[in-house]
């Protein structure tokens, strides 16, 4: 079953523009990653966040996690045409065992 | 080694047919995952393994799933008189087994049934 929502479902922005995506989640974790999968394909890890980590950036990739509202986002800058795809969020609980994944957000960036 | 490598990408089966499934790890990680992903869902979890044993299996896979790990390399998994619900895309991912790092998954495996 999935682990959480995300929010918004979809979103259309324009290149240059910024994209924030939201993810709640309902249970503890060790970590909380990000991942981006193009239609039709299998998915890329964007970033790792762990429980005692409140912000972590990586290129134009910013996440933050708030364990007491068990919510997170990622935000993207400066958005890309290639920037296109469905984001997933996605927690860990320690163990490496297995992922439970959100909901996605599908993200549209045109030129 | 280029990654998570799986075969075929796309399965078309009539139903009540076996179809199998093959996924080649990053050769160094010891951990392999499968998933299961629907239209405009995020992946779920079915099973994984630490070397070849099987650790934990989700109660989405049912008494006609069965996956294997045989001497902790490549797997493969099996669905035996497929139905028209296991249309889906098969993901399969693996990992060093640390929590620190992420998973990297496979191209999947898009299985309809018809």
């Amino acid at each position: 079953s999935q682990q959480g929502e995300e929010d918004p479902q979809a979103l259309s922005i324009q290149e240059g523009e910024n994209a924030t995506m939201n993810c709640s989640y309902k249970t503890s974790i060790n970590n909380l990653q990000w991942y981006r999968q193009n239609s039709g394909r299998g998915l890329v890890h964007l970033i790792l966040i762990r429980s005692n980590e409140r912000e972590k950036h990586s290129g134009r990739l910013r996440v933050t996690l708030d364990t007491s509202k068990k919510s997170s986002s990622l935000l993207i800058t400066a958005s890309r045409a290639a920037d296109t795809a469905s984001y997933f969020c996605a927690t860990d609980p320690g163990t490496a065992s297995k992922l439970t994944f959100g909901t996605g957000t599908r993200l549209q960036v045109t030129l | 080694d280029t990654g998570v490598s799986q075969d075929p990408r796309h399965k078309i089966t009539k139903r009540g047919q076996n179809v199998t499934f093959r996924c080649d790890p990053i050769s160094e990680h010891n951990r392999l995952y499968w998933y299961r992903q629907t239209l405009g869902q995020g992946p779920e979890f079915l099973t994984y393994f630490q070397n070849e044993a099987q650790l934990e299996k989700s109660r989405l896979l049912s008494d006609r799933f069965s996956a294997e790990r045989p001497k902790g390399s490549f797997s493969t998994l099996e669905i035996q008189r497929t139905e028209q619900g296991d249309s889906a895309m098969y993901l399969c991912a693996s990992s060093l087994g640390d929590p620190s790092y992420g998973y990297t998954f496979g191209s999947g495996t898009r299985l309809t049934v018809v």
